[in-house]
């Protein structure tokens, strides 16, 4: 079974602190992706990458970065923590570039910035 | 996906009866669409899949129709178990040059014994 890891399933910063939030998945996979979900507003593409090194913004990338340096391994980074930035954020992999491949998700980090 | 809001739409079904879920969707372009399952507590995960080249699609007690011409997904659940109380997500695949995922809003499956 494909696995994707997520390395805390609570976090709890401080307004201004520099956050990372760290993914793994265990498949192989071309692709990764961070949403945050919150509710009543379903999940919201945050960055996603194809391969190492590349990166794609998505649908609110704003107070965000990435960082891909191996298959594996996709980092979600927030430069300066805000509490509009306290969420659930999910992690997802899948195969191939072709658009017809379903994802797998890690079980979530819930950040609360204070 | 389903309009945004901070409403979780929710759906209440006796135990044993059949459920439908329905979802519309935002983009002609779209060529494949998925429901996922999210659990309290774990992240989504994947029920049906249907490509645009189809209408209809089966699996083990769970079929997905799809009407291109007014955009609209739905997801039938046979004989509904507790185990099926979940929210359901239905999701589109839209070219990007490579593709993301984009996701409704969700609804809430409540399955009342």
């Amino acid at each position: 079974d494909v696995k994707v890891t997520q390395s805390s399933r609570y976090l709890v910063k401080r307004t201004g602190e520099k956050v990372f939030l760290e993914c793994v998945q265990d498949m192989d996979h071309e692709n990764m992706f961070w949403y945050r979900q919150d509710p009543g507003l379903g999940l919201r593409l945050i960055y996603f990458s194809y391969d190492v090194k590349m990166k794609e913004k998505g649908d609110i990338p704003e107070g965000y970065s990435v960082s891909r340096e191996k298959k594996e391994r996709f980092s979600l980074i927030l430069e300066s923590a805000s509490t509009n930035q306290t969420s659930m954020y999910l992690c997802a992999s899948s195969f191939s570039r072709q658009g017809d491949e379903k994802l797998f998700f890690g079980s979530g980090t819930q950040l609360s910035v204070l | 996906g389903e309009s945004v809001g901070l409403h979780l739409p929710t759906l209440s079904v006796q135990e044993g009866d059949n459920s439908i879920i329905n979802c519309a969707y935002s983009n002609s372009a779209s060529d494949y669409f998925i429901w996922y399952k999210q659990e309290s507590g774990k992240g989504p995960q994947f029920i049906i899949d249907i490509r645009s080249n189809m209408d209809k699609r089966q699996g083990q007690r769970v079929t997905v129709l799809l009407n291109k011409t007014v955009k609209h997904l739905s997801l039938q659940i046979a004989a509904t178990q507790p185990g099926d109380s979940a929210v359901y997500f239905c999701a589109e695949n839209i070219n990007t040059g490579g593709f993301k995922t984009i996701f409704g809003a969700g609804t809430r499956l409540f399955v009342k014994a």
